[in-house]
């Protein structure tokens, strides 16, 4: 079975400043699907970036980039300029590309913001 | 933008009881999903459902869940005798085709008490 990883329970970053957070995961899989929603204080979750395993560039979204290590497992997500809308619980989920198409989550990161 | 609606936002109710959450999914989605959030913990998998039945089920999902499609637009998950464990946030989402990203509702928060 997958399993998502996030080691970093809480996080903090100053206005403007940029943060990165991270993901490990664990699969014998080659087809599969990344994603970093965003879950504000609202506790709706909002996609924030999604990265196809077979696609080598990382992909960006605005102030939203990720580092894919598919060597490693690793999927990280930086946010450049943090803003105080920034501030929320971050999951980062896996999805199997030929298995099911259920989403796997890690724990989750809180991100505070400082101004 | 279309969204995924989910009703009521928060529900209370005695253990034991039966209670159904709703959701209306994007219109043109195919693929239907049920999460849950225990407070403070991970977002859990517990269903999904396409072409009117059920398509993967976690280990959570057992006899006094049921989920059903009853009128081609609404998508609802009943659970039969709800114990104080079942408290939590339940998360209806859906997804166009395949490969398509989810789309999440904004939750229902149970309470059972």
């Amino acid at each position: 079975a997958q399993t998502v990883t996030q080691s970093q329970p809480e996080m903090s970053v100053q206005e403007a400043e940029t943060v990165t957070l991270s993901c490990t995961y664990d699969t014998s899989e080659s087809d599969y699907y990344l994603f970093w929603y965003k879950q504000p204080p609202s506790r709706q979750m909002i996609l924030v970036i999604r990265q196809e395993a077979y696609k080598q560039q990382n992909a960006t979204e605005n102030r939203f980039s990720v580092n894919f290590q598919k060597a490693a497992k690793s999927f990280s997500l930086k946010i450049s300029d943090s803003q105080l809308g920034d501030a929320a619980m971050y999951f980062c989920a896996y999805r199997s590309g030929t298995s099911g198409s259920r989403l796997t989550f890690g724990e989750g990161t809180q991100l505070t913001v400082n101004p | 933008e279309p969204e995924v609606t989910q009703t009521p936002s928060h529900q209370v109710t005695q253990m034991g009881q039966e209670v159904i959450l709703r959701c209306v999914p994007i219109s043109n989605h195919l693929y239907f999903y049920w999460y849950r959030q225990i407070l403070g913990q991970k977002v859990e998998f517990l269903v999904s459902f396409y072409n009117n039945e059920i398509s993967e089920k976690s280990e959570i999902f057992d006899d006094q869940f049921s989920v059903e499609r009853p009128d081609g637009s609404n998508f609802t998950l009943k659970i039969r005798s709800t114990k104080l464990e079942d408290s939590a946030m339940y998360f209806c989402a859906s997804r166009e085709t395949e490969n398509t990203e989810a789309f999440f509702g904004q939750g229902t928060r149970l309470t059972v008490v």
